[in-house]
């Protein structure tokens, strides 16, 4: 079993939609959770970064991490083309440095 | 320019044959990755470095070695290239708090 789980779509949502994208992770030691998107040919980029549970918001994205399911989310409202990308949940533990592991991205279509 | 610059950004190389991939980085920080991303498999961490002197083996270091020149540059090599070392692989470097930031990736093709 993987460490982190996360489904690999496609998805494919009309523009406007609301998008939930959604990682699972099997290591309770996991305290730093963070989604990243990567469009074609180009490298992954931070876009929402949480430390332990709870909600975090910024302007269309709101990340959330239930640690009792381990699962973690990520909303999109008022979903755009350009959104369209594939998003990679990452985590890891605290303390000095720990690895960081990566899901394997899901790929979301937008269309308009 | 980019904060992660690599070079190349698509080669094409023979069996057997040596291929060095560049990293270079302005964003002042001390660590410094190098990934391969295939799909289905996501990101897998080769070789990592905290500083000139500190080099780590990842998870999949077999068949690579990495060289890292001063705090800005970390160069990846493959000495004798096989099919299965095709894939996207990309170079990070990060802030103690875990922001990543990557390049924009070398396409590997080995044939």
């Amino acid at each position: 079993q993987k460490e982190v789980e996360q489904d690999p779509g496609p998805l494919s949502v009309p523009e406007g939609a609301i998008v939930s994208l959604n990682c699972t992770y099997s290591n309770s030691a996991f305290q730093y959770f963070m989604w990243y998107r990567q469009y074609s040919r180009k490298g992954p980029e931070l876009l929402m970064y949480t430390y332990s549970s709870g909600n975090k918001e910024d302007g269309r994205f709101t990340a959330q991490v239930d640690k009792s399911s381990k699962y973690i989310s990520l909303f999109i409202r008022d979903s755009q083309p350009s959104d369209s990308a594939t998003y990679l949940c990452a985590m890891s533990a605290a303390g000095g440095y720990q690895k960081v592991t990566f899901g394997t991205g899901t790929k979301l279509q937008v269309i308009p | 320019d980019a904060d992660v610059t690599q070079t190349p950004r698509n080669r094409i190389t023979k069996t057997g044959k040596r291929i060095m991939l560049e990293c270079s980085q302005t964003k002042g920080h001390d660590r410094m990755y190098w990934y391969r991303q295939d799909p289905g498999l996501g990101l897998r961490l080769i070789y990592y470095s905290f500083d000139v002197k500190d080099i780590n083996k990842g998870e999949i270091s077999d068949g690579y070695s990495v060289s890292r020149q001063a705090q800005a540059k970390f160069s990846l090599s493959l000495e004798s290239a096989i099919p299965n070392q095709t894939a996207l692989y990309f170079c990070a470097t990060s802030d103690p708090n875990r922001d990543y930031t990557f390049g924009s990736g070398t396409r590997l093709t080995v044939v």
